[in-house]
């Protein structure tokens, strides 16, 4: 497609169960970015990848948050054993990897945890 | 470390009124610089963007924003909003790295 893609647009889970989200980045796009937006907040980074690497986890909150990506596009974020202050919309945007091109967003995975 | 501060949380302007939001920054060398808009119901798009050169940078939809390296602000501008400019802005820093810090936003609401 052409822009970002994300699934599902919307989640639903109990807390303790484990979830992934799923981000399908612009064709050809070697960055990817993954946030998180929970209400009242800006955008919190939480993980970058270049490629299939990460470079930078930093910002992931816990260890129960891991991230990968494979064949340089399709990218998964997976949190285990969910809690309720994981519920927050999960944003995913890519880039062309080149330094002065900015970042496209895709329309993120609303996470609510019960 | 690498700080955005959008000091407006909330905005609510009648059409036709100019607009300012603000935006300031903490990093010490040179920094890329940019606004993002979110539309209700849309997913975040880039409104303007600042590399380098003329600090006085035009985006789309009539919006500017200024870069003043000395008081480390990107302030956003539209000289008369309109009911449709009814979003949510951010201001982002890209400082040395791939890394984007964001500020918490503003909540613009334009009055028709």
């Amino acid at each position: 497609g052409a822009g970002v893609s994300q699934s599902p647009s919307n989640k639903v889970t109990e807390k303790g169960k484990d979830v992934e989200l799923r981000c399908d980045p612009i064709s050809g796009h070697t960055a990817l970015y993954w946030y998180r937006q929970s209400l009242g907040q800006g955008l919190e980074f939480l993980i970058y990848f270049q490629g299939n690497s990460a470079p930078d986890k930093s910002g992931l909150p816990s260890d129960r948050f891991s991230a990968e990506r494979t064949g340089g596009s399709v990218s998964t974020l997976t949190i285990q054993r969910t809690q309720q202050e994981d519920s927050a919309v999960y944003l995913c945007a890519s880039s062309p990897g080149v330094y002065d091109q900015p970042q496209h967003f895709g329309d993120g995975t609303r996470l609510s945890i019960l | 470390a690498q700080s955005v501060s959008q000091h407006n949380h909330h905005v609510i302007l009648s059409e036709a009124a100019s607009l300012e939001l603000g935006c300031n920054y903490s990093y010490g060398g040179t920094v890329n610089l940019f606004w993002y808009v979110q539309y209700p119901g849309q997913h975040l798009q880039l409104l303007l963007k600042y590399f380098s050169g003329d600090p006085l940078v035009k985006g789309i939809k009539g919006f500017e924003a200024e870069f003043i390296k000395s008081k480390f602000s990107f302030n956003l501008r539209k000289p008369s909003v309109q009911w449709s400019d009814t979003a949510e802005y951010f201001c982002a820093v890209r400082g040395g790295t791939y890394k984007y810090i964001f500020g918490t936003g503003t909540r613009l609401k334009v009055l028709a």
